[in-house]
């Protein structure tokens, strides 16, 4: 089956600074690979996906990046701010069920 | 996301006790999904459904069952059989897309602990 790996496990980052989470992955027919933050005690929540037919997805401050040939894809935030502070997760669709990365705990420090 | 309710938000269970969670969604959406989260992890599927009244086991399926009767409901019972049951429970759900996987929608999750 799929198995996703994420680093890193904690990220610490000046407010301003970027940060960048990546992650690798098994099943070279996954196609579909979304990243969700969650604070704590909530639900996750989508902030962008990619297909595997783009390498590269922008949203304000937030971009993905895949790399098929790899098996790699990468979450960037610029500009991080404090409420960007959050747990992020990775996941990738192997036949239609996600497999999630353990998680990236990010603190942004004023 | 609004349109994925679960209840309770907190639970506890007896030793030999089944418990069962509820996931209900408004959003007309095919799938639904439950996962398990244990501090500091990612989540884990255990049981998932495409279509009323089929489902099929995720990665840690030992020692619960679900139930599929109708597309807005999915609960989820956590058996005596699960000796380590005490996680934060998330269920999802998601359109099926013809033109591949869509994006999953969760709900607050409930919180079980063992007595």
């Amino acid at each position: 089956g799929e198995n996703v790996e994420q680093h890193p496990s904690t990220l610490s980052v000046q407010e301003g600074d970027s940060a960048v989470i990546k992650c690798t992955y098994s099943d070279s027919a996954s196609n579909y690979f979304p990243w969700y933050k969650q604070e704590l005690g909530k639900r996750p929540q989508l902030i962008i996906d990619i297909r595997s037919n783009v390498g590269e997805k922008k949203d304000q401050r937030i971009a993905v990046t895949l790399n098929k040939t790899a098996k790699h894809f990468s979450l960037h935030i610029t500009e991080t701010q404090p409420e960007d502070s959050a747990v992020y997760f990775c996941a990738a669709d192997s036949w239609g069920k996600l497999q999630f990365g353990a998680g990236t705990q990010v603190v942004v420090t004023p | 996301d609004g349109g994925i309710t679960q209840s309770p938000k907190y639970l506890f269970r007896k030793e030999g006790q089944n418990v069962t969670l509820s996931c209900e969604q408004n959003l007309n959406h095919d799938a639904m999904y439950w996962y398990r989260q244990d501090p500091g992890q990612g989540l884990r599927l255990i049981y998932y459904s495409q279509i009323v009244n089929d489902f099929q086991k995720g990665d840690i399926a030992e020692g619960y069952s679900v139930s599929r009767e109708k597309k807005e409901s999915f609960p989820l019972t956590v058996t005596s059989a699960q000796k380590n049951p005490t996680a934060f429970y998330l269920c999802a759900s998601s359109i099926l897309g013809d033109s591949g996987n869509q994006p999953q929608h969760f709900g607050d999750g409930t919180r079980l602990s063992i007595l």
